[in-house]
C-alpha cells in the first residue's frame, strides 16, 4: 500500500533552516511527483510547491520563491522540503503529498515546525 | 494567480440531511476542482477529483458537479463521521490553490 512517512517534529528560532524528509513506499517512486503542503494552527492548506521524481523539476508557490528547495533522492525514495530564513509565520504543520498532475492522492502523517526564539 | 472562495465557511446540520457545499474560481478551470476532507488532526484525504469523479474508496454519500468556475460538493446523507473541514482545490498552469475550507458538523 501507499504509504509517505515524514521525519519527526522540529522546532527552530527565526533565521534558521529546516529540513523535512518524505519517504515514500508501495509505488515506483519516479512514476509520480510530490506535492508539500503547509498548514498553519486554526489556518486553511496552503500548497508550496512540486518536484518531480522523474527528473527533479521543480515549480515553487511565488510566494515562497527564493526561501524554499525542494529534492529527492531516488536511491532511497526519499522527498526533502528545506526552507530557509525561518519566520514565526512559518509555524505550521507541513504535508508531503504524491502528485498526480491536477491532484494529490496520498498525504505523509505531517511534520509540525515550531518556528520560535 | 487563480483564487478560490467557498461557501458557507462553516455549517451545521442534522444526521440524514443533505449538505451542500459551493467552490468558485475567479477564473476559468475547466474541471480541474478536487475536494479534500480534513478531519480534527488528520492529514487531508481526497474524496472528489475532476470536478465529480468519486475516489476509490469513497462512500457515494459524497458527490460533486460542476466546471468552469462554479463547482458543488454535495453530501447526500450526512453521517457522524462526516464532521470535518472540507476544501476545494484548483489546478491550473503548474499550480495549486486551496479555498479556505468549510468546516461541517452536527446540529
Amino acid at each position: 500500500q501507499v504509504q509517505l512517512v515524514q521525519s519527526g517534529a522540529e522546532v527552530k528560532k527565526p533565521g534558521a533552516s529546516v529540513k523535512v524528509s518524505c519517504k515514500a513506499s508501495g509505488y515506483t517512486f519516479t512514476s509520480y511527483g510530490i506535492s508539500w503542503v503547509r498548514q498553519a494552527p486554526g489556518q486553511g492548506l496552503e500548497w508550496m510547491g512540486w518536484i518531480s521524481a522523474y527528473n527533479g523539476n521543480t515549480n515553487y508557490a511565488q510566494k515562497l520563491q527564493g526561501r524554499v528547495t525542494m529534492t529527492t533522492d531516488t536511491s532511497t525514495s526519499t522527498a526533502y522540503m528545506e526552507l530557509r530564513s525561518l519566520r514565526s509565520d512559518d509555524t505550521a504543520v507541513y504535508y508531503c503529498a504524491r502528485d498526480v498532475v491536477t491532484k494529490v492522492d496520498y498525504w505523509g502523517q505531517g511534520t509540525l515546525v515550531t518556528v520560535s526564539s | 494567480d487563480i483564487q478560490m472562495t467557498q461557501s458557507p465557511s462553516s455549517l451545521s446540520a442534522s444526521v440524514g440531511d443533505r449538505v451542500t457545499i459551493t467552490c468558485q474560481a475567479s477564473q476559468d478551470i475547466s474541471n480541474y476542482l478536487n475536494w479534500y476532507q480534513q478531519k480534527p488532526g488528520k492529514a487531508p484525504k481526497l474524496l472528489i477529483y475532476d470536478a465529480s469523479n468519486l475516489e476509490t474508496g469513497v462512500p457515494s454519500r459524497f458527490s460533486g458537479s460542476g466546471s468552469g468556475t462554479d463547482f458543488t460538493f454535495t453530501i447526500s446523507s450526512l453521517q457522524p463521521e462526516d464532521i470535518a473541514t472540507y476544501y476545494c482545490q484548483q489546478y491550473d498552469n503548474l499550480q495549486f490553490t486551496f479555498g479556505p475550507g468549510t468546516k461541517v458538523d452536527i446540529k
